[in-house]
């Protein structure tokens, strides 16, 4: 169907608060990637999703960060006690993982989470 | 860890002239992607690259991989104002690897 989705588009939240930042992916895609994007940077790898199971973590920062993805479809990430310096915009991406190498990730349009 | 460096940062040119980015890794990739980011806007897959000196070309854009397999570029002949966004280049570190690390992006901005 459509594209990556992210919602909410826009997240402000107090220091210290939790959230959650949902991305639901290209239907079919079985692969799915949180980054996270700093002004003026490129995206930075958070965790990589195969199915329902996390194949690469070792992005996420720290134990505030988790994600879950638990019926293989629509994810979300979860940062507890935020921080001003989590502030970013959060992107989600898809691929399809077949035979080969070839894994061109699709982009959603993010969610700028802003700490105060 | 691994780096991916691109450079120039920024990148000012007049409609009409070329443009060319440079993306090198510390370690050997397995593959290497490029993206473009709009304004506003999210990352665009536009090719991968896999083999060793490997040279592919879209139109106005020709992609390049060392034969190291540790730097790429991209080169934009005649940019248009529709060229204008962010260049990242991605590496895989592995074969079958879906972990990239992007480069920081070259911004191209254009003057008509």
């Amino acid at each position: 169907g459509a594209g990556v989705s992210q919602t909410p588009s826009n997240k402000v939240t107090e220091k210290g608060k939790y959230v959650e930042l949902r991305c639901d992916p290209i239907s079919g895609h079985t692969a799915l990637y949180w980054y996270r994007q700093s002004l003026g940077q490129g995206p930075e790898f958070l965790i990589y999703f195969q199915g329902t199971g996390a194949a690469d973590d070792s992005g996420l920062p720290n134990d505030r960060f988790f994600a879950v993805r638990p019926e293989g479809s629509v994810s979300t990430l979860k940062i507890q006690r935020t921080e001003r310096g989590d502030s970013a915009v959060y992107l989600c991406a898809s691929s399809y993982i077949g035979g080969g190498t070839y894994n061109e990730q699709f982009f959603g349009p993010g969610t700028r989470l802003t700490v105060l | 860890g691994q780096q991916v460096m691109q450079i120039p940062q920024y990148q000012h040119v007049q409609e009409g002239e070329d443009f060319t980015t440079y993306c090198n890794s510390s370690t050997t990739l397995s593959n290497i992607q490029w993206y473009k980011q709009r304004p506003g806007g999210h990352p665009v897959f536009l090719i991968q690259l896999v083999k060793s000196g490997e040279v592919k070309k879209q139109k106005r854009l020709t992609f390049q991989f060392g034969e190291a397999k540790k730097n790429s570029s991209l080169h934009i002949t005649a940019t248009q104002t529709t060229d204008v966004g962010t260049y990242f280049c991605a590496g895989a570190l592995m074969q079958g690897a879906q972990k990239l690390v992007f480069g920081q992006g070259t911004r191209l901005t254009i003057n008509p």
